[in-house]
């Protein structure tokens, strides 16, 4: 694939149910960082992986969110517990240690 | 901490004339900025960085922007609008630690385009 892919690009979902958002970054990018996009707002940095480990957690809002990125190359955020103010955009970027390359987001809408 | 302030969440411009987007940053080293643009229902795209090379700094689609210093701003520039430049555009600083180079992005401003 040419960039970056998310899936899926909506997901609605109930209050207190569990999700899964899936990144698929650049092929050879080592580096593939989460952020949140809520509505009317800038994206906001949640974390950052170098290869299969989290090397900077610090954005994550609290313990019901958790990410993984098992062999260095698809990542998964997964969201416990949903509340309705997890309701955003979930994007996603990869790079090789340079210009950050982002994928089109999830759209998560949590009722 | 870094930071940035967009002044301004909508902008609206003809088409042909100029456009100026603001963006003032927070800074306690010196930064590294970014300006992108994001299309409905696409993903972020680099529109230029200034990395403490040359102050006036060009990217993609005629848009240019200069860092300066005094004024802790980087505004965006283009001086002839076109239609398609119609979208949302993020200014971001960067936060280099623990390897990474996590983007702290300001609220965004929307530029709307009039025939």
């Amino acid at each position: 694939g040419a960039g970056v892919s998310q899936t899926p690009s909506n997901k609605v979902t109930e209050k207190g149910k569990y999700v899964e958002l899936r990144c698929d970054p650049i092929s050879g990018h080592t580096a593939l960082y989460w952020y949140r996009q809520s509505l009317g707002q800038g994206p906001e940095f949640l974390i950052y992986f170098q290869g299969t480990g989290a090397a900077d957690d610090s954005g994550l809002p609290n313990d019901r969110f958790f990410a993984v990125r098992p062999e260095g190359s698809v990542s998964t955020l997964k969201i416990q517990r949903t509340e309705r103010g997890d309701s955003a955009v979930y994007l996603c970027a990869s790079s090789r240690g340079g210009e950050q390359f982002f994928g089109p987001g999830t759209r998560l809408t949590v009722l | 901490a870094q930071s940035v302030t967009q002044l301004g969440s909508h902008v609206s411009v003809s088409e042909g004339a100029l456009v100026l987007l603001r963006c003032n940053y927070s800074s306690s080293v010196p930064p590294y900025l970014f300006w992108y643009v994001q299309y409905p229902n696409q993903g972020l795209q680099l529109l230029l960085k200034y990395t403490s090379a040359a102050t006036l700094v060009k990217g993609i689609n005629g848009f240019e922007a200069e860092f300066k210093k005094s004024e802790t701003s980087f505004h965006l520039t283009k001086p002839s609008a076109h239609m398609s430049d119609a979208a949302e555009y993020f200014c971001a600083v960067s936060i280099t630690g623990q390897g990474a180079q996590k983007l702290v992005f300001g609220q965004g401003t929307r530029l709307t385009i009039n025939p």
